[in-house]
Formats: C-alpha cells, structure tokens, sequence
C-alpha cells in the first residue's frame, strides 16, 4: 500500500564500484527527488525529475547520476561509489505542495 | 548559503509541556512551509503546512504560527507525548501550483521527552 518504496533498503558497496538505487511511486505525480540526509546536514537535494525522460540537477550532484525510465520509476547512479558517498538516502514524490518519502536507503561504501 | 534555519538542534521537555521549535528564512519567494516529522529509519512523513497568507494554522496539538515581515514561523506541540520524540523538519518552497515545488530544509531539531 505504500505510495513510495525503494530497494534496496541496505547496501554496502566497495569504493569504485557501481551503484543502483530504485525508487517506484503509485502515487501518479509527475515530479520525482532524490536526497541524501547526513548528521549535521539534513536533507540535500541530489537530483530531480518533472517526468519521464527528464533528469535535474539538484543542489548537489557531483557524482551521481538519475534516470527515469517511466512515471513511476527514478533511480540514482552512483558510478564510482566513494566513502563520502556513505549516507542515507531519500527518494520522495510530489506535484504541487508537499512531497511524499519512501523509507529510505542506508548506503555504506568501504 | 543556508536559506532555511532551525533552532534549537535539540530540544527536551517534560511529558505534557507545550515544545517551541523555530524556523527562519531569507528567501522572499517562499511561501510554502511544510513541517515533516521524522522517526528514526524512517522517512521524513508531513506532519502540518502552512502558506504564506496565513499567521497561524492548528492540527490538533500541533500548531503553526508563522510571521511574514520576520520571516520566521514556530512549531507548537502542546502537551508534549512520548510518540512525539522525532526530529522535526521545516522546509520552504515557492506557492503550489507556480510551477516548482523544490523544497529547501532545515537541518532539523531532535525533540525528546525526559523520561
């Protein structure tokens, strides 16, 4: 029933490797986001999409890529994962006013 | 640049107290602002928002009194629960439906009871 789910919910990763992480929404928005949430910091927005095809940069996407593949689905890419890439991460949906988060990624890359 | 900040960055009362949390922003263009509450492993759940028209906006024992010239608005929790231990966020858009709803957070305030 939830409206925002992402897989896998733990990782753990090996600096320069390659990294997927899935999100999936049923709740038909057309806007799609991803942030990392660290101590300190809170949430920073990675990057975002209005729709299918479309990717945005965020406030911090050095990095890391996005796809949307579909109105459902947004991934982020981590290409060459590195330890400072060790977070938590959030995906979350909405169109006008507040957004919606899925559970969340806990990411470690050794 | 923070453009949205919060304070205190922890904060702990007594079981059935009224908690105050604050939050200020510098960004004129914001008129949205969106409390999210957030237990731990979980992800952040929307709690109570308000716009920008408005001074003050209640949900049960959450309340909202925000200040436009000040740029600053609070959150209240009358009569502090247990369940209510989370880290609260405040976050800040532009009006819905102007075409983004790009959130920008706080760095949120730990909120527990004493026990």
């Amino acid at each position: 029933e939830a409206a925002v789910t992402q897989s896998p919910r733990n990782k753990v990763a090996v600096t320069g490797g390659k990294v997927t992480l899935s999100c999936n929404q049923t709740n038909n928005h057309n806007n799609m986001y991803w942030y990392r949430q660290d101590t300190g910091h809170g949430l920073r927005l990675i990057h975002y999409s209005y729709g299918a095809g479309s990717t945005e940069k965020g406030d911090i996407p050095d990095g890391y890529k996005a796809s949307r593949p579909s109105q459902e689905n947004f991934s982020l890419i981590l290409e060459l994962a590195t330890p400072s890439q060790t977070s938590v991460y959030f995906c979350a949906s909405g169109d006008e006013g507040p957004q919606f988060f899925g559970p969340g990624t806990r990411l470690t890359v050794l | 640049q923070q453009q949205v900040r919060q304070s205190p960055q922890s904060l702990t009362v007594w079981e059935g107290e009224t908690a105050i949390l604050n939050c200020s922003y510098e960004n004129s263009a914001f008129d949205y602002f969106p409390w999210y509450q957030q237990f731990p492993g979980e992800g952040p759940a929307l709690l109570i928002s308000i716009l920008s028209v408005s001074n003050k906006k209640e949900d049960g024992r959450f309340t909202i009194f925000f200040n436009k010239r000040e740029k600053k608005l609070s959150l209240h929790i009358a009569d502090s629960q247990p369940g209510d231990s989370a880290t609260y966020f405040c976050a800040a858009s532009a009006l819905p439906g102007t075409g983004s709803n790009r959130l920008t957070f706080g760095k949120g305030t730990k909120f527990s009871l004493i026990p």
